[in-house]
């Protein structure tokens, strides 16, 4: 049974461009949360992804954007990056009809921004 | 709002000994609390997590935590540490909402076992 699976890996932009970041998640599970973990510190939440919308959001800009598809896969937008947006992203997958008290979490995507 | 507070950025220990990672956490709802270990450049691992019922709780790779409300904690302990805890270790709180559930996490408490 795969896991959550993010790609890419690695990650380097320059100032001004976007990016996207992909998730696969977990077999069975329906629901895909982002986080953003900036080096030494914990994970921040961005958003969540429930049937194909947005359902709780973290405070983060306007430029953090996301879609998950009828599969449950799920990507992550960035615009106009700041060096700021430098990070380890991570996904997590979980299952909402079991409370989503469980959440799986990729390998994430390391991004740096130059 | 949810919060969550990781007492020691740093810590490090003997193999063998005593692993203690202390959290306290607040929450206006009955919290949901959780611990995940992360190994470098890896993602994150559940070690364990309360929901409701036994306030003590045992997860993964012999660590155990303790819910106490009163005290608005939920300390990790390993009786006896191995050169394998060697790693970053998240506490989390999560509020579970019908429009779903968000962790929020402490800064992390980075392990180091000294043979």
């Amino acid at each position: 049974d795969a896991g959550v699976t993010q790609s890419p890996t690695h990650l380097i932009k320059t100032r001004g461009q976007q990016v996207t970041l992909r998730c696969s998640p977990k077999s069975g599970h329906d629901t895909v949360s982002w986080y953003q973990q900036a080096l030494g510190q914990g994970p921040q939440f961005i958003f969540q992804y429930y049937e194909e919308e947005e359902r709780q959001r973290g405070n983060f800009p306007d430029r953090f954007s996301g879609h998950q598809f009828p599969n449950y896969s799920s990507e992550l937008n960035v615009n106009a990056l700041l060096l700021g947006d430098s990070a380890l992203y991570l996904c997590a997958s979980s299952l909402r009809q079991g409370g989503n008290t469980e959440a799986f979490f990729g390998q994430g995507t390391r991004l740096t921004v130059v | 709002a949810q919060s969550v507070t990781q007492l020691g950025s740093h810590v490090s220990v003997s193999e063998g000994a005593l692993v203690l990672l202390r959290c306290n956490y607040s929450s206006s709802v009955p919290p949901y609390l959780f611990w995940y270990v992360q190994y470098p450049n890896q993602g994150l691992q559940l070690l364990l997590k309360y929901t409701t019922g036994a306030t003590l709780v045992k997860g993964i790779n012999g660590f155990e935590a303790e819910f106490k409300k009163s005290e608005t904690s939920f300390h990790l302990t390993k009786p006896s540490a191995h050169m394998s805890d060697a790693a970053e270790y998240f506490c989390a709180v999560s509020e579970i909402k019908a429009a779903g559930n968000k962790l929020t996490f402490g800064g992390g408490t980075r392990v180091l076992v000294k043979p």
